[in-house]
């Protein structure tokens, strides 16, 4: 069975603090993905890594960086966290080629920055 | 203007009732996906399709390539019905990624 796990459900963090989400999918997936989700605007790209070490930016990446070192696993980190940053923090992860792969998407971390 | 617009933002149905939900796009696309999510967050895929009509169960999606439109139909609904549907776009290249739309919230009332 199909399986992206997140480190956390939930998180609360302080204005400032390093954050670690991390993601990994037992799928040998090439692609993985970061989104944000915030009522009314649906899921918007933060970051996607399409192999090891590689990575693009995507819609929001201000305020965060990425790190791949293994196929399974996609780390998201907020720099200094902000209060900006309350938000739903969903990853996901497919096999490459075009739009036409389904991403089978984690359950979801969702953040408060006090 | 959103690249993907979805209506009716919100949609209350009585048990059993026939629903609709509809995606319009402004992009060249690859594949058109239907996700559900349930409240707790998880996001699961529903179909991915590029061309006519597929059916799982109870649920029925359509797409017309020419108008740019796709529709996602359950047949008697059921208070587990009760989700957000989001349609996403495919834009093709190798990435694999999506233009999602912000979604419908339905609540089927028993």
């Amino acid at each position: 069975d199909v399986k992206v796990t997140q480190s956390s459900r939930y998180l609360v963090k302080r204005t400032g603090e390093k954050v670690f989400l991390e993601c990994v999918q037992d799928m040998d997936h090439e692609n993985m993905f970061w989104y944000r989700q915030d009522p009314g605007l649906g899921l918007r790209l933060i970051y996607f890594s399409y192999d090891v070490k590689m990575k693009e930016k995507g819609d929001i990446p201000e305020g965060y960086s990425v790190s791949r070192e293994k196929k399974e696993r996609f780390s998201l980190i907020l720099e200094s966290a902000s209060t900006n940053q309350t938000s739903m923090y969903l990853c996901a992860s497919s096999l490459s080629s075009g739009g036409r792969r389904t991403q089978y998407f984690g359950p979801g971390t969702r953040l408060l920055v006090l | 203007k959103n690249e993907v617009e979805q209506s009716p933002q919100n949609l209350t149905a009585q048990e059993g009732e026939f629903i609709t939900i509809n995606c319009s796009y402004s992009v060249g696309i690859s594949a058109l996906h239907w996700l559900q999510q349930h409240p707790g967050g998880g996001i699961v895929s529903l179909f991915m399709l590029s061309s006519g009509k597929k059916k799982h169960g109870r649920l029925i999606a359509t797409i017309n390539i020419q108008e740019k439109h796709s529709s996602l139909h359950i047949t008697a609904s059921h208070p587990r019905d009760s989700a957000v549907y989001i349609c996403a776009v495919g834009y093709g290249g190798a990435t694999n990624k999506l233009i999602f739309g912000t979604g419908t919230l339905l609540a089927v009332q028993p």
